[in-house]
């Protein structure tokens, strides 16, 4: 079965400060996502990850910063917390996009209040 | 890019009625085909996954419908029961090269007993 990892599973942060999410994923997978899902809505892509060392942006990067540092491992960061970024920060994992394999194994999910 | 529309947002049932999603897309090429639940404050699990050459799958107590035509997806609950209360997702992605999935706004599941 699939693992992906995510803490903290909550935060409350103060705005200006500095916020780290950590996702940690046990199924070899290349690649890694954090999405954000905010109350009533679906999911939109922050950042991904298709490599160690490597990250590209998503929809909605403005605000936050993402680190590869391995394959098991990707970190969201937000250097300046703001309001609006308060929501739930979801983590995936999948194999090679477009392969015959690829499906999104997502974390438990990190709900981010930010005051 | 790829645009996907949900429909309902919101759907309230009674026990044993169906229930139907439907999601439409933009982009002729995508590919793969995902619903996935979500139950209050948990993460997203995997209701099933289509192909673009699978027009009919049936899982345990729905079916999910493919129509590459008119670019419309679609999840049938037959027969709904309370643990059907969920969230729903649609998601779709695009075939080799492509990295994106790209989900649909969501459908918030009510069966009332």
């Amino acid at each position: 079965e699939a693992a992906v990892t995510q803490s903290p599973r909550s935060k409350v942060a103060v705005t200006g400060g500095k916020v780290t999410l950590s996702c940690h994923q046990t199924n070899n997978h290349d690649y890694m996502y954090w999405y954000r899902q905010d109350t009533g809505h679906g999911l939109r892509l922050i950042h991904y990850s298709y490599v160690a060392d490597s990250t590209e942006k998503g929809d909605i990067p403005d605000g936050y910063k993402a680190s590869r540092p391995s394959q098991e491992n990707f970190s969201l960061i937000l250097e300046l917390a703001s309001l609006s970024q308060t929501a739930v920060y979801f983590c995936a994992s999948s194999d090679k996009p477009g392969g015959s394999q690829n499906t999104l194994y997502f974390g438990a999910g990190t709900r981010l209040s930010v005051l | 890019g790829e645009q996907v529309e949900q429909r309902p947002p919101h759907l309230s049932v009674r026990e044993g009625d169906s229930a139907v999603i439907t999601c439409t897309y933009t982009d002729p090429n995508s590919y793969y085909f995902f619903w996935y639940k979500q139950e209050p404050g948990a993460s997203l699990q995997l209701l099933m996954k289509v192909f673009s050459s699978t027009e009919i799958n049936e899982g345990q107590g729905f079916t999910v419908l493919l129509n590459k035509k008119d670019k419309r997806l679609s999840l049938n609950l037959t027969a709904a029961h309370p643990g059907d209360s969920a969230a729903y997702f649609c998601a779709v992605s695009g075939h080799t090269g492509n990295y994106k999935y790209v989900f649909g706004a969501g459908t918030r599941l009510k069966v009332i007993a």
